[in-house]
């Protein structure tokens, strides 16, 4: 099992470019969720899902897309990139709510 | 929405002695409590977590607390060894729309 599964690992954009973070998991795990983490500030939940075809907003979900059309792909988009949204990014899975999460290694990007 | 503080933000202690990291949250309906353990350049790995129908759980050298009344929760690692150095979070959460984590602490083994 590789677990969950995040690319790119680095990624530069410009100001305005868009772009989609890919995350596909093979533990058939209905719940997912993308967090931001910045220095100092811990993960902040971006979006989530709780299964296919069903996508919620997190406590940061401005300047962001989700979609789910399958239990294993979540992909995160940003359209139009901004410096604030300099950060690295994981994705992360579970089996529900009050299960521990597993983790993939983040995407680290860089918006100049 | 919940909210989670943890203290410290860094911590130092000498290998071979005990490290203790405390969280509070402010919902009490959350019933889960999770602690993760981050190192440098990867995605964050979940060590011990505890749920609300228990006051502790142990797990070899990582023991974690819980007290509901007071909604704090602790880590406690004892016997540090130089592979305990990363930062830990804490977490609160149960429901479907995520866990609330803690800004981290970084603890630092020192030999």
């Amino acid at each position: 099992n590789a677990g969950v599964t995040q690319t790119p690992k680095f990624r530069i954009l410009k100001i305005g470019q868009s772009m989609t973070l890919q995350c596909t998991q093979d533990m058939n795990h209905n719940y997912m969720y993308w967090y931001r983490q910045d220095p100092g500030m811990g993960l902040k939940l971006i979006y989530y899902s709780v299964g296919a075809g069903i996508t919620d907003k997190g406590e940061v979900p401005n300047g962001y897309n989700v979609s789910r059309s399958t239990t294993e792909d979540f992909p995160l988009r940003l359209e139009l990139a901004a410096p604030s949204q300099t950060s690295v990014y994981f994705c992360a899975s579970s089996l529900g709510g009050g299960a521990g999460y597993t983790f993939g290694s983040g995407t680290r990007l860089t918006v100049v | 929405g919940e909210n989670v503080e943890q203290h410290p933000s860094t911590l130092s202690v000498q290998e071979g002695d005990s490290a203790v990291i405390k969280c509070t949250y402010s919902d009490s309906a959350s019933n889960y409590f999770p602690w993760y353990k981050q190192e440098l350049g990867k995605g964050p790995q979940l060590i011990i977590d505890i749920r609300s129908n228990v006051g502790e759980k142990k797990d070899q050298r990582i023991a974690v607390t819980l007290n509901k009344t007071a909604k704090h929760f602790s880590l406690h690692i004892t016997e540090t060894q130089p592979e305990d150095s990363a930062v830990y979070f804490c977490a609160s959460g149960g429901g479907a729309d995520g866990l609330t984590f803690g800004k981290g602490t970084h603890l630092i083994i020192q030999p």
